[in-house]
């Protein structure tokens, strides 16, 4: 089974740029996540999917974030403008549903910002 | 205060010990409970899942829940260089249509060889 595939794997730019991240969840999966781990911390949700429909993005910062999962595969997270504060690594995972099934992550995207 | 606590170490052992891991919650809501191994640059790896209180094992590791004081751990027998790596709780419970997920913060495991 072919795990969470995310790119790129690093990304650096300038504070006030955009980026985007892209992921695709392990097929089959319904629920996709979007989570940011900044360095020394835990993964803090942002966003969930259940197929293509945000069921809870009460995390996510949408002054600057935004989410979408298009025909309910793949995602794609971007930010607008960036802030020094938003360098973190960004993960994606997915799980079979949203009733609490494990979830599986990508190796995330290393964001810096300069 | 977080809702889930878990002590950063980090932890040193010799090779062979055996490891324990802990994290305490505050939200009685929890009813899932994960732990996850991470390794640098790579993404979290699920070890283990476990639903309201109990013991659960696979292989070498053991979970444990005691959801009357809040309270999770992970167990490591027979510790190897290769298990050195972060280890993350975490937790969640359903509302409404959505989950509610809490990682705890890491402890940084090393094993001597």
């Amino acid at each position: 089974e072919a795990g969470v595939a995310q790119s790129p794997r690093y990304k650096i730019i300038e504070k006030r740029q955009s980026v985007a991240f892209w992921c695709n969840p392990i097929s089959g999966h319904a629920t996709l996540y979007w989570y940011q781990q900044i360095l020394g911390q835990g993964p803090k949700l942002l966003i969930q999917f259940q197929n293509n429909g945000v069921v809870d993005d009460s995390q996510l910062p949408k002054d600057r974030f935004s989410a979408e999962r298009l025909k309910g595969v793949d995602s794609t997270l971007k930010i607008q403008p960036a802030k020094l504060e938003d360098s973190a690594v960004y993960l994606c995972a997915s799980s079979l549903d949203i009733s609490n099934q494990p979830q599986h992550f990508g190796d995330g995207t290393r964001l810096s910002i300069l | 205060q977080k809702e889930v606590e878990q002590d950063p170490g980090p932890l040193s052992v010799p090779e062979g010990a055996i490891v324990s891991l802990n994290c305490t919650y505050s939200n009685s809501a929890f009813q899932y409970f994960m732990w996850y191994r991470q390794y640098s640059r790579k993404g979290p790896e699920l070890l283990m899942y476990t639903y309201s209180s109990g013991n659960k094992e696979d292989g070498r590791f053991t979970a444990q829940v005691d959801k009357s004081s809040k309270y999770i751990s992970l167990f490591i027998r027979d510790s190897q260089p290769s298990d050195s790596a972060t280890y993350l709780c975490a937790m969640s419970a359903l509302y409404s249509s959505a989950s509610k997920i809490i990682f705890g913060s890491g402890t940084r495991l090393s094993i001597r060889p």
